[in-house]
């Protein structure tokens, strides 16, 4: 199936600061799909992406789909505490789906 | 509604035992699955389910099973608990393209001793 890198692993902003994640892949994506886990808890969907160049905003957070759609990213403006969890991609079908590794963000007073 | 439920969750078993973790959604979604996460590794599907009656394994299957009797429910068998099994267990369900959105349950956290 197909495989997809997430970097960083971790992250630790101050609260105001920028965080960006991103997503690769070697090989074309059908699609992405961007969850958030806070700790101790579970994943929770954020966001699909479809199309090549896509790119959507939910508030302070930007979502992107490279043009040759083996990459994507997570760019979240002005970080606020509230956004502290672990930030996955995935991609595949409703049965079969593979996840990234993650990254953690850390955000601090 | 509920949306996914799992049960139980929190449970500690001796090498060698067996148990069900349960699934069961609300929502009359087709497709079903379960999920292991482990530190570092992200999530790793087990086995899915298409529909009733039709199940398949995923990345990581041995050592479980898994039946499809009813659309609400899909539940997961260890068949004789490891300690490599101890991790964090998520129950998923959604209604599949073209929207690809997937519905967690609030997870088992499994400790194999």
């Amino acid at each position: 199936g197909q495989q997809v890198m997430q970097i960083p692993q971790y992250q630790h902003v101050q609260e105001g600061e920028d965080f960006t994640t991103y997503c690769n892949s070697s090989t074309t994506l059908s699609n992405i799909q961007w969850y958030k886990q806070r700790p101790g808890g579970h994943p929770v969907f954020l966001i699909q992406l479809v199309k090549s160049g896509e790119v959507k905003k939910q508030k302070r957070l930007t979502f992107q789909f490279g043009e040759a759609k083996k990459n994507s990213s997570l760019h979240i403006t002005a970080t606020q505490t509230t956004d502290v969890g672990t930030y996955f991609c995935s991609t595949g079908t409703a049965s079969k789906l593979t996840f990234g590794t993650g990254t953690r963000l850390q955000v601090t007073l | 509604n509920a949306g996914v439920t799992q049960t139980p969750k929190f449970q500690v078993l001796k090498t060698g035992q067996s148990m069900t973790l349960q699934c069961a959604q609300d929502m009359n979604h087709e497709y079903m699955s379960w999920y292991r996460q482990d530190p570092g590794m992200g999530l790793r599907l087990i086995h899915y389910s298409v529909g009733a009656g039709i199940t398949d394994q995923g990345e990581v299957p041995n050592g479980y099973n898994v039946s499809r009797s009813t659309t609400e429910d899909f539940p997961l068998r260890l068949l004789s608990a490891a300690p490599s099994q101890t991790s964090v267990y998520f129950c998923a369900s959604t209604p599949g393209a073209p929207n690809e959105k997937l519905f967690f349950g609030s997870g088992t956290q499994l400790s194999v001793l």
